[in-house]
């Protein structure tokens, strides 16, 4: 299974555009990279994924590298309401999501 | 927007007893899970099930835990004989395609579990 590597915190001021990086460098080609967030003890809530090329929806942009080994989730304008814990995920074996320790993200007014 | 849904919010039991956890996934969804959260740790796999059988589970899932589908819109996880260790955080899940395929899962707000 590939295996994702992100900073366990980051701040971000807000307003300002939040990145969050992930590293995944043992991903196969068929492999998905998902970013899901939990915000507090919510259940977790699916962002954005992408394969190969960058994508863009209402809440975010994923940026994946060229030969696909890191990824980064970008928040354009972080309000506080994205304080949250932020998962990358590589799809594994199967359609369950191994979930890591991920990368809490405090956003300051 | 649909959305899935668990009951109780919160459940209370005593060592050795038995409980059973609810979810409503979203109704045209045919994939459902149960994941669990320890508190301050990792969302953890528990199973997933499909077409009325279980197509995954982890080592978690032993054999006090088992799902049903008993009708065409609950989905429960039941453990047989709690155990200290089994307080924790159980979300549900459910999404109309397998990961993977281009699609993702939606969780429900949870069943927080506590076992005294």
């Amino acid at each position: 299974d590939a295996k994702t590597t992100q900073p366990p915190s980051m701040d971000c001021a807000e307003g300002r555009a939040a990145n969050l990086p992930c590293n995944h460098s043992t991903i196969s080609g068929n492999e998905y990279v998902y970013w899901y967030r939990q915000i507090h003890s919510q259940g977790p809530q699916y962002i954005i994924h992408g394969l190969k090329n960058n994508e863009t929806n209402e809440m975010a942009s994923l940026i994946i590298t060229e030969d696909r080994k890191s990824s980064t989730l970008i928040l354009p304008h972080a309000t506080l309401r994205d304080t949250a814990v932020y998962y990358c995920i590589v799809r594994v074996d199967g359609n369950k999501l191994v979930f890591g320790a991920g990368t809490i993200l405090r956003v300051k007014s | 927007e649909p959305e899935v849904t668990q009951t109780p919010s919160h459940q209370v039991t005593q060592m050795g007893q038995e409980v059973i956890l609810r979810c409503v996934p979203i109704s045209n969804h045919l994939y459902f899970y149960w994941y669990r959260q320890i508190l301050g740790q990792k969302v953890e796999f528990l199973v997933s099930f499909y077409n009325n059988e279980i197509s995954e589970k982890s080592e978690i899932f032993d054999d006090q835990f088992s799902v049903e589908r008993p009708d065409g819109s609950n989905f429960t996880l039941k453990i047989r004989s709690t155990k200290l260790e089994d307080s924790a955080m159980y979300f549900c899940a459910s999404s109309d395609v397998l990961l993977g395929r281009d699609d993702e899962q939606f969780f429900g707000p949870g069943t927080r579990l506590t076992v005294l």
